[in-house]
């Protein structure tokens, strides 16, 4: 079973228009963490923001904003007032302890475009 | 800048051949994932060390090894290379259970 889930392989969006890219993730670590990586064109993979399992608030980093909703198991990244230059590849990843060791479980990306 | 480095940038070689792909962590990171991602695919996870040891092992191919250095900088060979080896080839750095912060990658093209 796949353990993290990104259900949109491509989106595109209007420039400046908010956008949600989809995570659900699968564990039963009650520690774990969830990251969204960004991977433009270029193709350098770049940490955005993370989210910890006990973090009673919603993770931000200026215009990134993950939406975690832990009974639901997701963990949505926001992007409010979306650019030209958000065009990339999005990955969410979930960290979990086992066979004692962290590990981190990638998903398999959403391909996000935005349009002019 | 993610203060991992990675060599080289760019790696052109042909089938049977061997590389190595240099990697030098952030500072104060005992941890290095090496990963590969082939193209338009998702990342792949090769290994993990950690202060020296190896840590993890993925989905790594026996023609592939690394090793991580008293200094903490790792190397990943790969040999008898094919052309399903060409891909990007990424390092990544943590603290223990920290967030992953990945160098810019090493291009591999095998002809």
């Amino acid at each position: 079973a796949q353990k993290i889930t990104q259900t949109q392989p491509g989106m595109f969006v209007q420039e400046k228009e908010a956008v949600t890219l989809d995570c659900t993730y699968d564990t039963s670590d009650p520690s774990y963490g969830l990251f969204w990586y960004k991977q433009p064109s270029s193709g350098e993979m770049i940490f955005l923001i993370y989210q910890g399992s006990y973090d009673q608030q919603n993770a931000t980093e200026g215009r990134y904003s993950l939406n975690f909703q832990k009974a639901r198991k997701s963990a949505n990244l926001v992007i409010s007032a979306s650019q030209l230059g958000d065009s990339a590849m999005y990955f969410c990843a979930m960290r979990e302890y086992m066979d004692s060791n962290y590990q981190l479980i990638w998903g398999a990306g959403t391909k996000l475009i935005i349009k002019p | 800048d993610s203060g991992v480095t990675q060599t080289p940038k760019h790696l052109i070689t042909a089938t049977g051949q061997r590389v190595t792909l240099r990697c030098s962590p952030r500072s104060g990171d005992l941890s290095v994932y090496w990963y590969q991602q082939s193209l338009d695919q998702g990342l792949q996870f090769l290994i993990q060390y950690y202060n020296g040891e190896e840590r993890a092992k993925g989905n790594i191919l026996e023609r592939f090894s690394a090793q991580q250095f008293p200094d903490l900088h790792s190397e990943l060979n790969l040999s008898s290379l094919e052309l399903g080896d060409s891909a990007l080839y990424f390092c990544a750095s943590s603290a223990t259970g920290d967030t992953q912060y990945f160098g810019p990658g090493t291009r591999l093209t095998v002809l």
